[in-house]
């Protein structure tokens, strides 16, 4: 039971380029999300899922696109990278009905730099 | 929305007791939880608290609530080494969704 993984764990983006940042779990949870981490700001929602097919914008979504085609798989699209978006990007699943509500799990974090 | 406040740092002796406070605004979030994040890592669930519930102790960890206040803390008995780390409060706002506060780094020194 690998949990939730994410790829890369690290990259570095020169500005205008894109990338898709890859999220899985193997827990059969229902809703997934997109998180930054930013220095003194805590975690931030860019956009969650509330099953396959479906997605919706969080807190900071503007420069973001996803798309969860897959149960297991949410992904995070950068268009067009820019130096803002120098970040730790965090994801994290939840919910099914065995287990505690509310509870997310997290992946280990993608470390994004762009120049 | 949701404001979720904490203290940035706080630094502590190894064998000491810590505590980390959070204040909330949502006054209907149901679960509040408390995450830790090691360096370089996730974000791991270290405890949570039913709204209907003043206290919950979880061996080495107190939590609690005063939702007259929205005030949840979490105390850290014995603190050690190991504990350093930063310490997220998470209530929930609406279902399934968190709200996370900055976070409080704890540094215990030996």
């Amino acid at each position: 039971n690998a949990g939730v993984t994410q790829t890369p764990k690290f990259r570095v983006l020169k500005t205008g380029q894109s990338m898709t940042l890859l999220c899985a779990q193997d827990m059969n949870h229902e809703y997934m999300y997109w998180y930054r981490q930013d220095p003194g700001m805590g975690l931030r929602l860019i956009h969650y899922s509330v099953g396959e097919g479906t997605t919706a914008k969080g807190e900071v979504p503007d420069g973001y696109n996803v798309s969860r085609l897959k149960k297991q798989n949410f992904l995070l699209g950068l268009e067009s990278a820019a130096p803002s978006q120098t970040s730790v990007y965090f994801c994290a699943s939840s919910y099914s009905f065995d287990r505690n509500p509310y509870e997310q799990y997290f992946g280990p974090g993608t470390r994004l730099t762009v120049t | 929305g949701e404001d979720v406040e904490q203290s940035l740092f706080l630094s502590v002796r190894e064998g000491d007791s810590s505590v980390i406070n959070c204040t909330y605004t949502d006054s209907s979030s149901t679960y509040l939880y408390w995450y830790k994040q090691e360096p370089g890592a996730g974000l791991q669930l270290l405890t949570y608290i039913f709204s209907n519930m003043d206290m919950k102790q979880d061996q080495r960890l107190t939590v609690l609530l005063n939702k007259k206040d929205k005030h949840l803390s979490l105390r850290i008995a014995d603190t050690q080494t190991g504990d350093s780390a930063i310490y997220f409060c998470a209530p929930n706002t609406g279902f399934q969704k968190l709200v996370f506060g900055t976070g409080t780094r704890l540094l215990v020194s030996p």
